[in-house]
């Protein structure tokens, strides 16, 4: 079955203090895998694509990577303004469908 | 670039009231076109697709003649709502493809829902 997890439901962080967000996948076929940050009562904005294994992508204080199982978000240096819900998703086969993983809510306290 | 619009924001009304939803995509065509309700500290829970001059596909459980999906053009695609009640208030959410299926969706800013 298509699934994707994501850790921590919610992490806390003190400003500065890097930290690292995981989303797990199992799909038959990786069509992609995307990051978006949602705020509240926002809809999600897009970050970043990856496509394959070894790629990574970066903008300002966030770094994405990606692996055969497993998709990370790197925050270096986080500030107050990086609170928010992060959210992974793949495509599910042709159909353009996204299986969204539960969210990480950071918060970076200031 | 990759601008979607959604209106309106928010919406207050009595129970049995139809609404109308508008997604827009403002500097890209979008042939496909999703819609999403989500619950509070939830994630996204697709209700339909919507394919431009087709008839829109609904997930299982979501009802087709409560949740009426409308994709006229390239760049426009309406929910309406039908006879809204309490059980409907959430929070909806666009998004917008340019038609292949592993390039990302863009979302717009979502409405508020609330009949009262």
């Amino acid at each position: 079955e298509d699934q994707v997890t994501q850790s921590p439901e919610a992490l806390r962080l003190q400003e500065g203090e890097s930290s690292s967000l995981n989303c797990s996948y199992t799909v038959s076929g990786l069509r992609g895998l995307f990051w978006y940050r949602q705020d509240p009562g926002k809809g999600p904005e897009f970050l970043f694509t990856l496509y394959s294994a070894g790629e990574e992508k970066e903008k300002e204080r966030l770094k994405a990577t990606l692996t055969k199982k497993e998709s990370f978000l790197h925050i270096t240096a986080p500030k107050p303004e990086d609170s928010a819900t992060y959210l992974c998703a793949v495509p599910l086969s042709n159909t353009g469908k996204l299986i969204f993983g539960q969210g990480t809510t950071l918060q970076v306290k200031p | 670039g990759a601008v979607v619009s959604q209106h309106p924001s928010r919406v207050i009304c009595k129970s049995g009231t139809s609404v109308k939803i508008e997604c827009r995509s403002l500097d890209f065509q979008a042939t496909t076109m999703f819609w999403y309700r989500q619950f509070p500290k939830q994630s996204l829970m697709l209700m339909a697709t919507s394919n431009e001059g087709s008839k829109a596909t609904y997930e299982q459980g979501v009802e087709k003649d409560k949740f009426l999906i409308n994709h006229a053009s390239l760049t426009l695609s309406t929910l309406t709502v039908t006879s809204a009640h309490p059980e409907d208030s959430s929070f909806y959410i666009c998004s917008a493809s340019g038609g292949f299926p592993n390039q990302p969706q863009h979302f717009g800013d979502g409405t508020r829902l609330s009949i009262l």
